[in-house]
C-alpha cells in the first residue's frame, strides 16, 4: 500500500540552525509534492510545491529538493528562528490528478529554541 | 481576495446523530475538497467537488456525503456518527486543471460524544 513517512514526530533546533525534515514514500509515482506548514488548531498553509522532473526549489529561507530515485524530499529552513515553530506536512499527488486529492504525511513538529 | 471560510467553528454531537459542515471556497477557485484530520495525523482525503459533482473520493464510508452549490461553496455531511469521527474537519480550495497549491480553511473541530 502507499506510505508517506516523515521523519520522527519532532524535531528541536537553536535558532539560527538549519532545520532539515525529511519526507519518504513507497509504492507511489507522485506527479508533485507540497510542502505545507501547520500551526495548532489552524489549518495548513502551502508553502512550496516541486515537480518530479525538478530537483531542488528555493523560496525565501526555504529550500525543498526531491529524488525519485530514493523516493524521498527534504525540506530545509535555513536560519531558523522561533517563529518557525510549527509541525510541517509533506502531501504527494500522484499523476493525472488535478490540485486536491493530495496524499498527506503525519507531519513532523519542529521547535526552535531561542 | 477572499481566503477560504468553515462553519462553525466547533461543533459537538452524540454518536447516531447527523452533521452538517459548510465551506466557502477563496475567490475564484471552482474546486473544493474536504479532509479529515485526527488528532496527530495529517490530513486524510475525503472527496473533492468541480462542477457541483463529486470528483473523487478517498476511503471513506457512504455515510460522508457532500455537496458544492453554485457558487462553488460546499457542505460536507456525516451520517450516524461515530466516536471515530472526532477530527478537525478541513476544506480545502483549488482551480481545476491546475497543478499546485490548494489554501485551506481554519477547519472545523467536531466532538462526538
Amino acid at each position: 500500500s502507499q506510505k508517506i513517512e516523515q521523519n520522527s514526530e519532532a524535531l528541536n533546533i537553536q535558532e539560527g540552525k538549519t532545520a532539515t525534515l525529511t519526507c519518504n514514500y513507497t509504492n507511489y509515482s507522485p506527479a508533485y509534492l507540497q510542502w505545507y506548514r501547520q500551526d495548532p488548531g489552524r489549518g495548513p498553509v502551502f508553502l512550496l510545491l516541486i515537480r518530479e522532473n525538478e530537483k531542488e526549489k528555493r523560496k525565501e529561507r526555504l529550500k525543498v529538493t526531491f529524488d525519485t530515485t530514493l523516493k524521498q524530499s527534504l525540506f530545509h529552513i535555513t536560519a531558523s528562528q522561533p517563529a518557525d515553530s510549527a509541525t510541517y506536512l509533506c502531501a504527494l499527488d500522484i499523476r493525472g490528478t488535478n490540485a486536491g486529492k493530495s496524499t498527506f504525511g503525519d507531519g513532523t513538529t519542529l521547535t526552535v529554541k531561542p | 481576495e477572499t481566503g477560504v471560510t468553515q462553519s462553525p467553528t466547533h461543533l459537538i454531537k452524540t454518536r447516531g446523530q447527523q452533521v452538517t459542515l459548510r465551506c466557502s471556497s477563496q475567490s475564484g477557485h471552482n474546486t473544493v475538497s474536504w479532509y479529515q484530520q485526527a488528532l496527530g495525523q495529517g490530513p486524510q482525503f475525503i472527496f473533492q467537488y468541480y462542477r457541483e459533482e463529486e470528483n473523487g473520493r478517498g476511503n471513506f464510508p457512504p455515510r460522508f456525503s457532500g455537496l458544492q452549490f453554485p457558487n462553488y461553496s460546499s457542505e460536507l455531511n456525516v451520517n450516524a456518527l461515530e466516536l471515530d469521527d472526532s477530527a478537525l474537519y478541513l476544506c480545502a480550495s483549488s482551480l481545476e486543471g491546475a497543478v499546485g497549491a490548494q489554501y485551506f480553511g481554519p477547519g472545523t473541530r467536531l466532538l462526538v460524544l
